[in-house]
């Protein structure tokens, strides 16, 4: 199985500020990473699929990058509605594997 | 408009089946993928398995015994059945629909449903 190892756990930011979460594949998954949002009490929201293609109807402040084993979401000028949950997760094979996840939290 | 809503017990006796319908709207399940994942309180998903458009299954090594999926494609349901339920799996499970075909992103969600096992 691919493990995904997702960096920080947490997170404490501040309205305005930017922030990058990390992701790494145990092995390469040729860019087919899949980032989601989630809030508390809610399902999770698809953000970015392909390493790099933003969903449509998620504001262009957040972005993905990476390819191989280490991808990248990176929020730019952090919105209140931004802080929740994130995770990463392999697109490549079965079990699709998620991150543990990254907690983002309000400075 | 896409819809995925799961239903089942809320509440299951340890050693005992789990049986959750995913019933769907606006799509095709001929068409699009449908996936369950699961995720204990606080914690993050587990992928759990597939029910692929053509009709076959995939499903997670680490449940695969004791973990079925089906379909009705006649009343837009596919379902989950897993036996021999512990205090782990007490969990929301989630069904989500992807429509890759090459590599899958689920880009619409079940609200959820949470199923506790408890004597």
């Amino acid at each position: 199985d691919i493990q995904m190892t997702q960096s920080p756990t947490s997170l404490a930011a501040s309205v305005g500020e930017s922030v990058t979460i990390t992701c790494l594949a145990s092995e390469d998954i040729y860019g087919s990473l899949v980032w989601y949002q989630q809030k508390p009490g809610k399902s999770p929201q698809l953000l970015i699929y392909g390493a790099t293609i933003l969903e449509d109807g998620i504001p262009s402040r957040f972005s993905g990058s990476g390819s191989d084993t280490q991808y990248s979401l990176k929020i730019n000028s952090l919105q209140p509605e931004d802080f929740a949950s994130y995770y990463c997760q392999n697109g490549l094979s079965t079990p699709y594997t998620f991150g543990a996840g990254t907690k983002l939290e309000l400075k | 408009q896409v819809q995925l809503m799961e239903s089942g017990p809320g509440l299951v006796q340890p050693s005992e089946t789990l049986s959750l319908t995913c019933t769907v709207s606006g799509f095709s399940l001929t068409s699009y993928n449908v996936h369950w994942v699961r995720q204990p309180p606080g914690k993050g998903l587990e992928w759990m398995g597939v029910m692929w458009s053509g009709g076959s299954t995939d499903y997670n090594s680490a449940l695969k015994s004791r973990l079925s999926i089906s379909r009705d494609t006649s009343k837009n349901q596919v379902f989950l059945k897993m036996n021999s339920l512990q205090s782990e799996d007490t969990t929301t499970y989630y069904c989500a629909r992807d429509e890759a075909t090459v590599a899958p992103y689920f880009d619409y969600w079940g609200q959820g449903v949470m199923v506790t096992v408890s004597s």
